[in-house]
């Protein structure tokens, strides 16, 4: 198992409401990717912060924000929720951002489910 | 757009058999494709990645090929046990500021016993 973990592990949400999910990465990793994965899916990469900046994003519109702490763990926040945000979401920590490949070690993600 | 292809969706072996997957990238750029695994509800797993300076890498039962100038790359199970009933996604990252990672559709890879 990586050292990367989630919180909370399920959710549920009506439409409209806001939500906020927990990543804590693994020791030594600067850089937190989020990911979103609906069912029978690929992940798709939602963005990544690196020394609590946003370090490029994917193509969600701005409801989806976040943020990253001094020690590198991060949140996810989903404001005016709609049904098709329900999915599990994943953080992935790694080393650090860039074109070098650092291996992304993934979380057990949050299963949120918007009614 | 960046994008990659994987297939088969699905796939049924007999235990002993050897199972390939395949995956196509668009992004020339790419240079590093790692495999992961995920069970029902759980965590994608890494199990094994490759860099496009190398054109084949293998660790135990597991290998993963890289043909830069066809953009394929693929993972190959020798020996399939039925533990190895899992989801299967490759992915792609490229040279930007950000390694994010693109992901194929996933197989679902059934080994029958």
């Amino acid at each position: 198992e990586t050292g990367v973990t989630q919180s909370p592990t399920h959710l549920i949400k009506t439409r409209g409401q806001q939500v906020t999910l927990r990543c804590s990465s693994q020791s030594g990793h600067n850089t937190v990717s989020w990911y979103q994965q609906a069912l029978g899916q690929g992940p798709q990469f939602i963005f990544q912060y690196y020394r609590e900046e946003e370090n490029g994003r994917g193509n969600f519109p701005p409801r989806f924000s976040g943020l990253q702490f001094p020690n590198y763990s991060s949140e996810l926040n989903v404001n005016a929720l709609e049904l098709d945000d329900s999915a599990l979401y994943l953080c992935a920590s790694s080393r650090s951002s860039g074109g070098r490949g650092d291996t992304q070690y993934f979380g057990p993600g949050t299963r949120l489910t918007v009614l | 757009g960046e994008n990659v292809e994987q297939h088969p969706s699905t796939l049924s072996v007999q235990e002993g058999d050897s199972a390939v997957i395949k995956c196509t990238y668009s992004d020339s750029a790419s240079n590093y494709f790692p495999w992961y695994k995920q069970e029902l509800g759980k965590r994608p797993q890494l199990i094994i990645d490759i860099r496009s300076n190398v054109g084949e890498k293998k660790d135990q039962r597991i290998a993963v090929t890289l043909n830069k100038t066809a953009k394929h790359f693929s993972l190959h199970i020798t020996e399939t046990q039925p533990e190895d009933s899992a989801v299967y996604f490759c992915a792609a990252s490229g040279k930007s500021a950000t390694n994010k990672l693109i992901f194929g559709t996933g197989t679902l890879l059934a080994v029958q016993p």
